[in-house]
């Protein structure tokens, strides 16, 4: 069974980079893409975007110009990295797994890390 | 269009019928992925594809779609029912996802 864990400060200051790393468990992080999505409190989901095991990244245009995601297949773990946080980017932070599959479905998001709070204060 | 839109909240009866509908521009080309959160836990998969059902989730659970409008059907509700749920699709370009607004589901 393919467990994901978030880990990584839980309280950023304002104007900094926020940093998260997911570890992947009982399966191998190769060959799939993996997933940043994110929930403020009281709203929704967000995706924030998503890397393969390749490097090759996908961001959400309206996060692009602050977010950075990388991938350490040896450590089977992900990361993600939002620059100059605002008390807009405090949310529970989930990682998960984005498996493919078909043109008409795309990808789908079949394993999920417990999620993280990160709340951005001074 | 990356906007997908979900009605606030639901409720239903025990062991009743409820749908839950996602509407979007997307949803004319595409499938949408359902998913189920409740408070503290990891969000769980319900539905992917076609009406596929990941496994262990009850066959209570069974999506359609219709033009710009894909729902998410309980039939017969039980009260581990009771949560939040979102739909997912993608973009044109097949690079991109994005979450409908969110529907929580109060069974009675």
């Amino acid at each position: 069974q393919v467990q994901l864990q978030e880990s990584g400060p839980g309280l950023v200051k304002p104007s900094e980079t926020l940093s998260l790393t997911c570890t992947v468990s009982g399966g191998s992080i190769s060959s799939y893409y993996w997933s940043w999505i994110r929930q403020p409190a009281g709203k929704g989901l967000e995706w924030i975007g998503r890397i393969y095991t390749s490097g090759s990244t996908n961001y959400n245009p309206s996060l692009k110009s602050r977010v950075t995601m990388s991938v350490d297949t040896s450590k089977n773990q992900f990361s993600l990295k939002l620059s100059s946080v605002t008390a807009a980017d405090t949310a529970v932070y989930y990682c998960a797994r984005a498996k493919y599959y078909d043109f008409w479905s795309g990808y789908y998001f079949d394993y999920w890390g417990q999620g993280t709070l990160v709340t951005v204060s001074s | 269009s990356s906007e997908l839109t979900q009605d606030p909240a639901v409720s239903v009866a025990l062991g009743q019928t409820v749908r839950i509908t996602c509407q979007g521009d997307s949803l004319r080309s595409y499938y949408a992925s359902w998913y189920q959160l409740k408070p503290g836990q990891a969000p769980v998969l319900v539905i992917y594809g076609k009406n596929n059902r990941p496994s262990g989730i009850p066959d209570r659970f069974s999506d359609s779609s219709s033009g710009n409008t894909a729902s998410l059907t309980i039939t017969g509700a039980q009260a581990e029912d009771e949560a939040d749920y979102y739909c997912n699709s993608r973009d044109s370009s097949g690079n991109h996802q994005f979450f409908g607004t969110g529907t929580k589901v109060t069974v009675l």
